[in-house]
């Protein structure tokens, strides 16, 4: 079945730009999403693509995707403390709307 | 964007009752759907609400646990049924639009089961 995965951390200084990488394994995946989950929150949807773009930046946000190797990425440049928290990669893989997520990948910002 | 509200935002609960969580949007919707996420653990679908029919359950989950209803396109309730502690998690609603792109969540129930 399909399949997302995520390393679990990453650690950067403020002011640094940071990158959480994520694989997947569903080939027919039309949209992926970055969400981010502060301790106690819900989800915040931050970004989406869609399979036929390589690319799409908003603001501090780049999401980078590779449909050949199955990979997507998402940069936050000049990283804050604000950014600290969960950030959960999924994909659409067909049309029922359902999405299938990372185990997600908790960002630390050191000041 | 859609604007998500559920309620409660948490509870504890005795072990043997029943919780509903209910999930209301601002606006028209075509899919809703209903997640859990358990203590440290990633989101996984529970059901899809259909509109006016009985949800779609994913593996794992059957209707007598989670029962789910979803009178009308801006409206959804989940009820976890006889508690246990093994339930305890935060439950989220998400909806999407017709365009189906943007999925949106609630800010989610947080359960915990004594």
């Amino acid at each position: 079945g399909e399949d997302v995965e995520q390393s679990l951390f990453l650690s950067v200084r403020e002011g640094d730009s940071s990158v959480i990488n994520c694989t997947y394994t569903d080939s027919s995946s039309t949209y992926l999403y970055w969400y981010k989950q502060e301790p106690g929150a819900g989800l915040q949807l931050l970004t989406y693509i869609f399979s036929n773009m390589d690319m799409k930046q908003d603001q501090r946000l780049t999401v980078l995707l590779n449909k050949k190797d199955k990979h997507l990425s998402l940069r936050i440049a000049d990283t804050q403390t604000g950014d600290s928290a969960i950030y959960f990669c999924a994909e659409m893989g067909d049309n029922t709307g359902k999405l299938i997520f990372g185990q997600g990948t908790t960002l630390q910002v050191k000041p | 964007s859609a604007v998500i509200s559920q309620k409660p935002s948490r509870d504890i609960c005795q072990r043997g009752t029943s919780l509903t969580i209910q999930c209301q949007v601002d606006s028209q919707v075509t899919m809703m759907f209903w997640y859990r996420q358990q203590p440290g653990q990633s989101l996984t679908l529970i059901a899809t609400a259909n509109q006016g029919s009985e949800a779609t359950y994913e593996s794992g989950f059957v209707i007598d646990k989670f029962p789910i209803s979803r009178p009308n396109l801006t409206f959804s309730t989940l009820t976890v049924s006889n508690m246990s502690p093994e339930d305890s998690s935060i439950y989220l609603c998400s909806a999407e639009e017709g365009t189906k792109t943007e999925a949106f969540f609630g800010q989610g129930t947080r359960l915990t089961v004594v």
